[in-house]
C-alpha cells in the first residue's frame, strides 16, 4: 500500500462546476498537508497548505484535512478552463521531514 | 516565494553521455533539493543538497550516478551520469518554504529525452 494514495483522473468538469480532489494517506504522522498544482509542462506551484485538522480557504480554493478519517481534499468552486491541469497532493511529518507526494489528479475543465 | 531558475529546460541527449542541469535561486536558501517526475509518475526525491557538504541521497540513487553541487546557498546542479533511456524524465530544482512547515518551491523543471 503506498503512503498516499490519489485518483490520477482525469477528471472532466464543465466551466462552473464545483470541483472536489482527494487523497487519503496511512501515515498517521503527516502534520503538514499541502496541495500542487502542475500545467502541462511546467514546474508544480503551491497552491494551499495546512496544518494539521481543518479547512483553509484561499479564493476559490478550500482545503479539507480530515486526520481522523486520514483523507484531504481539495475544493474548487467555479471551476474554469485555466484551472485545467494535475493537482497533487503532498503531506509530511513535523521537524523536517520530505514530503510525500500523490500521483496527482488530471483535472479537464472544458468551456 | 523564492524565484527558481533551471538550465537547460529542455533537451535530447545521447545514450552514455552526461548532462548538467543547473538551479538558481534568487535569494539565500538553506535547503536546495532535487526531484525526478518520471512520465505519468509522481515526484521521487533524488537527494537533498547541503552547502558546504555532501549531498543526502535517497533510497535508489546513488552519488556515482546523480553528483549533486552546492557551492553557495544560491544555487545547485545535478548530474546525470551515463544515461539511457530510463533517465528520460523531468528533474526538478526545488527549495524549502523557509517559514511555511514543511512547504518547499519548484523550479520549472528540465526535461530530458535519452535517445
Amino acid at each position: 500500500q503506498k503512503e498516499v494514495e490519489q485518483d490520477p483522473g482525469p477528471l472532466s468538469v464543465p466551466e462552473g462546476a464545483i470541483v472536489s480532489l482527494n487523497c487519503t494517506y496511512s501515515n498517521s504522522a503527516f502534520q503538514y498537508f499541502m496541495w500542487y498544482r502542475q500545467y502541462s509542462r511546467k514546474g508544480p506551484e503551491l497552491l494551499m497548505y495546512t496544518y494539521s485538522s481543518g479547512n483553509k480557504e484561499d479564493g476559490r480554493f478550500t482545503a479539507q484535512v480530515d486526520k481522523s478519517s486520514k483523507y484531504i481534499s481539495l475544493f474548487i468552486r467555479d471551476s474554469q478552463p485555466s484551472d485545467s491541469a494535475t493537482y497533487l497532493c503532498a503531506m509530511s511529518g513535523t521537524g523536517f521531514q520530505k514530503l510525500v507526494f500523490g500521483t496527482g489528479t488530471r483535472l479537464l475543465v472544458s468551456p | 516565494s523564492a524565484v527558481i531558475s533551471q538550465k537547460p529546460s529542455r533537451d535530447i541527449c545521447q545514450r552514455g553521455t552526461s548532462l548538467t542541469i543547473q538551479c538558481q535561486v534568487d535569494s539565500q536558501v538553506t535547503m536546495m533539493f532535487w526531484y525526478r517526475q518520471q512520465p505519468g509518475q509522481s515526484l521521487t526525491l533524488i537527494a537533498t543538497a547541503n552547502q558546504g557538504s555532501e549531498a543526502t541521497y535517497e533510497s535508489g540513487f546513488v552519488i556515482d550516478k546523480f553528483p549533486i553541487s552546492r557551492p553557495n546557498l544560491t544555487f545547485s546542479t545535478l548530474t546525470v551520469s551515463n544515461m539511457s533511456p530510463e533517465d528520460s524524465s523531468i528533474y526538478l530544482c526545488s527549495v524549502d518554504g523557509q517559514n511555511s512547515g514543511n512547504t518547499i518551491y519548484f523550479g520549472e523543471g528540465s526535461w530530458l529525452t535519452v535517445v
